[in-house]
């Protein structure tokens, strides 16, 4: 069974341009996460979605952070423009309902 | 074996020894605790799990011991491995079923 996908795996942009990362969970996960994962620490959660709809988004920078799950599968994360300190781990989680969460391999991204 | 203080950000230990790895939760309420192990350039990857209704679980060389009355958490690997190398991180759930991870550990296995 494939595991959760994630793409791209690396990305490099100046700051002030945008960027987006697509997530495809496993499949029939109802559940999926956006975290990011600054380096040495543990990874914080950005954004949460059963199905289609965003459960909780309390963590999401909402003036340049957007995401979408539209059909309730796979989903982007969006940064514009990006800064400097966005410089990260963006990982994708997912789960069946609240059991165990499984995750992407990440995008690692370079803010220059 | 060898273990860590509270909280250390690396430890490293020989082939073949016990490792504990530790970790203080902050949330009296959280009544699900999880251990992850990340290796580089993977997500994390579950180890194992703990209810708050038990004070201890064993695994596969692994074994997770709770301590609510300190709020501590601790993660034991029997005859470390050289693929036990990696972060590892516990990680709460608290009542707005919301992950929260800490800062993680490095473990270094010496041949």
């Amino acid at each position: 069974e494939a595991g959760v996908v994630q793409s791209p795996r690396y990305k490099i942009i100046e700051k002030k341009q945008p960027v987006a990362f697509w997530c495809n969970p496993i499949s029939g996960h109802n559940t999926l996460y956006w975290y990011l994962q600054n380096l040495g620490q543990g990874p914080e959660l950005l954004i949460r979605y059963e199905n289609e709809e965003a459960v909780d988004d309390s963590q999401l920078p909402k003036d340049r952070f957007s995401a979408e799950r539209l059909k309730g599968v796979d989903s982007t994360l969006k940064i514009q423009p990006a800064e400097l300190g966005d410089s990260a781990v963006y990982l994708c989680a997912s789960s069946l309902s609240h059991n165990e969460q499984f995750f992407g391999p990440g995008t690692r991204l370079t803010v220059l | 074996g060898e273990s860590v203080g509270l909280h250390l950000p690396t430890l490293s230990v020989q082939e073949g020894d016990n490792s504990i790895i530790n970790c203080a939760y902050s949330n009296s309420a959280s009544d699900y605790f999880i251990w992850y192990k990340q290796e580089s350039g993977k997500g994390p990857q579950f180890i194992i799990d703990i209810r708050s209704n038990m004070d201890k679980r064993q695994g596969q060389r692994v074994t997770v011991l709770l301590n609510k009355t300190v709020k501590h958490l601790s993660l034991q690997i029997a005859a470390t491995q050289p693929g036990d190398s990696a972060v590892y991180f516990c990680a709460e759930m608290t009542g707005a079923q919301k992950l929260v991870f800490g800062q993680g550990t490095r473990l270094t296995i010496n041949p």
